[in-house]
Protein backbone atom coordinates (compact mmCIF):
# COMPACT_ATOMS: atom_id res chain seq x y z
CA UNK A 1 0.00 0.00 0.00
CA UNK A 2 0.93 3.59 -0.38
CA UNK A 3 2.57 5.23 2.65
CA UNK A 4 4.63 8.51 3.39
CA UNK A 5 7.61 9.10 5.99
CA UNK A 6 8.12 12.38 7.20
CA UNK A 7 10.91 13.54 9.63
CA UNK A 8 9.97 13.56 13.49
CA UNK A 9 9.84 16.41 15.08
CA UNK A 10 9.56 18.85 16.73
CA UNK A 11 11.94 21.00 14.76
CA UNK A 12 13.09 24.33 16.62
CA UNK A 13 14.74 27.19 14.40
CA UNK A 14 15.59 30.32 14.74
CA UNK A 15 14.18 33.09 12.64
CA UNK A 16 15.41 33.53 9.33
CA UNK A 17 17.56 29.68 9.40
CA UNK A 18 17.11 27.85 6.81
CA UNK A 19 13.95 25.27 6.86
CA UNK A 20 14.38 21.47 5.41
CA UNK A 21 11.32 19.00 6.46
CA UNK A 22 12.08 15.38 4.67
CA UNK A 23 9.58 13.41 2.83
CA UNK A 24 9.51 10.30 0.70
CA UNK A 25 6.78 8.08 0.01
CA UNK A 26 6.04 4.75 -1.08
CA UNK A 27 3.47 4.15 -3.77
CA UNK A 28 2.28 1.90 -6.59
CA UNK A 29 1.52 4.14 -9.04
CA UNK A 30 2.68 7.89 -9.88
CA UNK A 31 1.05 10.08 -7.05
CA UNK A 32 0.14 13.37 -6.93
CA UNK A 33 2.09 14.91 -3.91
CA UNK A 34 1.34 18.02 -1.19
CA UNK A 35 2.57 20.06 1.84
CA UNK A 36 -0.67 20.31 4.08
CA UNK A 37 0.05 22.96 6.80
CA UNK A 38 -1.72 23.07 10.11
CA UNK A 39 -1.66 26.34 11.98
CA UNK A 40 -2.01 26.25 15.74
CA UNK A 41 -6.20 26.54 16.24
CA UNK A 42 -6.93 25.94 12.67
CA UNK A 43 -7.82 23.35 9.94
CA UNK A 44 -5.63 22.20 7.13
CA UNK A 45 -4.71 24.49 4.69
CA UNK A 46 -3.00 22.83 1.38
CA UNK A 47 0.30 24.74 1.24
CA UNK A 48 1.90 23.21 -2.18
CA UNK A 49 1.33 20.93 -4.34
CA UNK A 50 3.43 18.79 -7.39
CA UNK A 51 1.95 16.33 -9.59
CA UNK A 52 4.39 15.07 -11.87
CA UNK A 53 8.33 13.94 -11.59
CA UNK A 54 10.10 17.01 -11.47
CA UNK A 55 7.48 19.36 -11.15
CA UNK A 56 8.46 22.16 -7.98
CA UNK A 57 5.81 23.31 -6.08
CA UNK A 58 6.02 26.57 -4.28
CA UNK A 59 4.09 29.09 -2.00
CA UNK A 60 4.34 31.49 0.36
CA UNK A 61 8.16 31.44 0.33
CA UNK A 62 8.00 27.74 0.60
CA UNK A 63 9.21 25.07 -1.94
CA UNK A 64 9.06 21.10 -2.94
CA UNK A 65 10.51 19.52 -5.99
CA UNK A 66 8.61 16.43 -7.20
CA UNK A 67 11.67 13.46 -7.23
CA UNK A 68 10.62 10.49 -8.51
CA UNK A 69 14.34 8.45 -8.59
CA UNK A 70 14.51 8.99 -4.83
CA UNK A 71 10.56 9.05 -4.06
CA UNK A 72 11.16 12.04 -2.29
CA UNK A 73 9.30 15.24 -1.39
CA UNK A 74 10.92 17.61 0.82
CA UNK A 75 10.16 21.09 2.28
CA UNK A 76 12.26 24.09 2.08
CA UNK A 77 12.39 27.63 3.04
CA UNK A 78 15.27 29.48 3.02
CA UNK A 79 14.65 32.30 5.67
CA UNK A 80 11.55 31.24 8.18
CA UNK A 81 9.88 33.40 10.10
CA UNK A 82 7.71 33.02 13.33
CA UNK A 83 4.48 32.78 11.80
CA UNK A 84 5.34 29.62 10.43
CA UNK A 85 5.64 28.01 13.04
CA UNK A 86 3.06 24.88 12.89
CA UNK A 87 2.69 21.17 11.92
CA UNK A 88 3.58 20.36 8.08
CA UNK A 89 2.48 17.46 6.81
CA UNK A 90 3.37 15.88 3.53
CA UNK A 91 0.75 13.67 1.63
CA UNK A 92 -0.06 11.65 -1.35
CA UNK A 93 -2.89 10.93 -3.59
CA UNK A 94 -2.76 8.37 -6.06
CA UNK A 95 -5.50 9.65 -8.50
CA UNK A 96 -6.62 6.99 -11.35
CA UNK A 97 -9.91 6.55 -9.41
CA UNK A 98 -8.61 6.60 -5.90
CA UNK A 99 -8.66 10.51 -4.79
CA UNK A 100 -7.85 9.67 -0.97
CA UNK A 101 -4.90 11.42 0.81
CA UNK A 102 -2.58 9.32 2.71
CA UNK A 103 -0.60 11.25 5.38
CA UNK A 104 2.95 11.36 6.78
CA UNK A 105 2.89 11.71 10.35
CA UNK A 106 3.48 15.59 10.78
CA UNK A 107 6.34 17.59 11.86
CA UNK A 108 5.67 20.24 14.82
CA UNK A 109 7.65 23.60 13.48
CA UNK A 110 8.71 26.04 16.00
CA UNK A 111 10.36 29.44 15.24
CA UNK A 112 11.93 31.44 18.07
CA UNK A 113 13.00 35.20 17.63
CA UNK B 1 -17.44 30.86 -0.60
CA UNK B 2 -17.24 30.39 2.50
CA UNK B 3 -15.03 26.82 2.45
CA UNK B 4 -16.05 23.80 4.22
CA UNK B 5 -17.76 24.00 7.56
CA UNK B 6 -18.43 21.22 10.07
CA UNK B 7 -20.89 21.14 12.85
CA UNK B 8 -20.87 20.70 15.57
CA UNK B 9 -17.45 21.78 16.19
CA UNK B 10 -16.84 19.69 19.83
CA UNK B 11 -18.96 16.76 20.89
CA UNK B 12 -18.46 15.18 24.34
CA UNK B 13 -20.67 11.52 24.56
CA UNK B 14 -20.76 8.88 26.90
CA UNK B 15 -19.11 5.13 26.07
CA UNK B 16 -22.65 3.84 23.99
CA UNK B 17 -24.20 6.78 22.68
CA UNK B 18 -24.91 7.47 19.09
CA UNK B 19 -22.99 10.50 17.62
CA UNK B 20 -23.63 12.15 14.28
CA UNK B 21 -21.46 14.60 12.53
CA UNK B 22 -22.24 17.36 9.66
CA UNK B 23 -20.20 18.30 6.93
CA UNK B 24 -21.07 20.83 4.21
CA UNK B 25 -18.81 21.08 1.34
CA UNK B 26 -17.46 23.86 -0.96
CA UNK B 27 -20.57 24.67 -3.08
CA UNK B 28 -19.86 22.85 -6.44
CA UNK B 29 -17.36 20.16 -5.53
CA UNK B 30 -18.80 16.65 -6.12
CA UNK B 31 -16.43 14.74 -4.50
CA UNK B 32 -16.56 14.80 -0.21
CA UNK B 33 -13.88 12.79 2.22
CA UNK B 34 -13.99 12.02 5.72
CA UNK B 35 -10.78 11.60 7.89
CA UNK B 36 -9.57 10.84 11.64
CA UNK B 37 -7.19 12.47 13.25
CA UNK B 38 -5.40 11.51 16.70
CA UNK B 39 -2.82 13.04 18.35
CA UNK B 40 0.62 13.13 16.72
CA UNK B 41 -0.58 11.51 13.41
CA UNK B 42 -1.70 12.31 10.27
CA UNK B 43 -5.14 12.48 9.09
CA UNK B 44 -6.06 8.95 8.10
CA UNK B 45 -8.68 8.27 5.18
CA UNK B 46 -12.25 7.40 6.09
CA UNK B 47 -14.95 7.22 3.35
CA UNK B 48 -15.26 9.29 0.11
CA UNK B 49 -18.57 10.23 -1.56
CA UNK B 50 -18.35 11.43 -5.41
CA UNK B 51 -21.49 12.97 -5.68
CA UNK B 52 -24.42 11.11 -3.38
CA UNK B 53 -22.11 7.74 -4.20
CA UNK B 54 -19.90 6.35 -1.57
CA UNK B 55 -17.27 5.20 -3.85
CA UNK B 56 -14.54 3.72 -1.26
CA UNK B 57 -14.40 2.93 2.31
CA UNK B 58 -11.47 2.39 4.42
CA UNK B 59 -11.43 -0.97 6.50
CA UNK B 60 -10.68 1.61 9.52
CA UNK B 61 -14.60 1.79 8.97
CA UNK B 62 -16.22 -0.36 11.07
CA UNK B 63 -19.69 -1.69 10.53
CA UNK B 64 -20.60 1.13 13.46
CA UNK B 65 -19.85 4.18 11.45
CA UNK B 66 -22.08 5.24 8.30
CA UNK B 67 -21.34 7.75 5.99
CA UNK B 68 -23.74 9.35 3.38
CA UNK B 69 -24.55 12.30 1.08
CA UNK B 70 -27.98 12.11 0.33
CA UNK B 71 -28.18 15.00 -2.18
CA UNK B 72 -25.06 15.04 -3.50
CA UNK B 73 -24.64 18.34 -0.77
CA UNK B 74 -24.08 17.96 2.84
CA UNK B 75 -22.83 14.63 4.49
CA UNK B 76 -23.59 13.25 7.41
CA UNK B 77 -20.90 10.53 9.52
CA UNK B 78 -22.75 8.53 12.43
CA UNK B 79 -20.88 6.36 14.87
CA UNK B 80 -22.83 3.67 16.94
CA UNK B 81 -22.30 2.68 20.30
CA UNK B 82 -19.22 4.66 20.64
CA UNK B 83 -15.81 3.59 22.41
CA UNK B 84 -12.98 5.78 23.74
CA UNK B 85 -11.21 4.50 21.13
CA UNK B 86 -13.60 6.64 18.72
CA UNK B 87 -12.04 9.77 20.32
CA UNK B 88 -10.54 12.18 17.85
CA UNK B 89 -10.82 14.70 15.42
CA UNK B 90 -12.73 14.07 12.64
CA UNK B 91 -12.66 16.23 9.73
CA UNK B 92 -14.10 16.78 6.45
CA UNK B 93 -12.70 17.54 2.92
CA UNK B 94 -14.18 18.32 -0.22
CA UNK B 95 -12.56 18.56 -3.81
CA UNK B 96 -13.99 19.50 -7.63
CA UNK B 97 -14.48 16.79 -9.76
CA UNK B 98 -11.44 16.37 -12.93
CA UNK B 99 -9.48 18.56 -14.26
CA UNK B 100 -5.64 19.71 -12.93
CA UNK B 101 -7.31 20.28 -9.98
CA UNK B 102 -9.04 17.33 -9.14
CA UNK B 103 -6.44 15.82 -6.19
CA UNK B 104 -6.86 18.57 -4.15
CA UNK B 105 -8.72 18.59 -1.34
CA UNK B 106 -9.84 21.58 0.94
CA UNK B 107 -10.10 20.59 4.48
CA UNK B 108 -13.14 21.60 7.03
CA UNK B 109 -12.12 22.68 10.68
CA UNK B 110 -13.23 19.11 12.19
CA UNK B 111 -14.85 17.98 14.81
CA UNK B 112 -13.56 17.33 18.46
CA UNK B 113 -15.04 14.13 19.45
CA UNK B 114 -14.51 13.04 23.07
CA UNK B 115 -16.04 9.66 24.32
CA UNK B 116 -15.78 9.53 28.60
Amino acid sequence: GNSVTQMEGPVTLSEEAFLTINCTYTATGYPSLFWYVQYPGEGLQLLLKATKADDKGSNKGFEATYRKETTSFHLEKGSVQVSDSAVYFCALSEGAGSYQLTFGKGTKLSVIP
Amino acid sequence: DTGVSQDPRHKITKRGQNVTFRCDPISEHNRLYWYRQTLGQGPEFLTYFQNEAQLEKSRLLSDRFSAERPKGSFSTLEIQRTEQGDSAMYLCASSPGGGSGSYEQYFGPGTRLTVT
